[in-house]
């Protein structure tokens, strides 16, 4: 079956822009996380879904940064008035309900590049 | 503050070697220790992971090996392959409200010469 799918793959964008990155779970996944993958932070976790509620949204860096799920399947990381610390990897990861916590499908990514 | 720390940051290992990789955790409250494999341009796949109750786990060529007493767990690659060549890196999950949140180690690139 699909796995998870994020788009764009790549991103440019400029310094104070907005953007929005979009995440599509495997279907069924009731789950959804967000983490960031950067050279100086390694991977670090943002957010977590569970259907359409967020409980836990203790990793985003700063309210630069917001994200939502809809319909308990699509969600979008958007990210305003980026700066360049923002350049990372973005990745998406789901779990199927009953799944293990750890038993995480993630997707390739987006890559953000602030210039 | 970091919650995991793993080592080495780089390793080469001829082919048909064992590939040793560390980590070390701090909060005696995490219920699993996951191991994930990630190749360039890929997300992160999990590959292998433990409960504290027990001290070994074999899957096929890959083997934690978990010590609670140290807060230490590693991962064994036995005969390693250069289709191993990647970035492994050990997690950690768990707590009162286990919501699935991984925190990771740094990272090790594993480079398996033919």
């Amino acid at each position: 079956g699909a796995g998870v799918s994020q788009s764009p793959s790549n991103k440019v964008t400029e310094k104070g822009k907005d953007v929005e990155l979009r995440c599509d779970p495997i279907s069924g996944h009731t789950a959804l996380y967000w983490y960031r993958q950067s050279l100086g932070q390694g991977l670090e976790f943002l957010i977590y879904f569970q259907g359409n509620s967020a409980p836990d949204k203790s990793g985003l860096p700063s309210d630069r940064f917001s994200a939502e799920r809809t319909g308990g399947s699509v969600s979008t990381l958007t990210i305003q008035r980026t700066q360049q610390e923002d350049s990372a990897v973005y990745l998406c990861a789901s779990r199927r309900t009953g799944g293990a916590p750890y038993e995480q499908y993630f997707g390739p990514g987006t890559r953000l590049t602030v210039t | 503050q970091q919650q995991v720390k793993q080592s080495p940051q780089s390793l080469i290992v001829q082919k048909g070697g064992i590939s040793i990789i560390n980590c070390a955790y701090e909060n005696t409250a995490f219920d699993y220790f996951p191991w994930y494999q990630q190749f360039p341009g890929k997300g992160p796949a999990l590959l292998i992971a433990i409960r504290p109750d027990v001290s070994e786990k074999k899957e096929g060529r890959f083997t934690i090996s978990f010590n609670k007493s140290a807060k230490q767990f590693s991962l064994h690659i036995m005969d390693s392959q250069p289709g191993d060549s990647a970035t492994y890196f050990c997690a950690v999950t768990g707590g009162s409200s286990n919501t699935g949140k991984l925190i990771f180690g740094q990272g090790t690139t594993l480079q398996v010469k033919p």
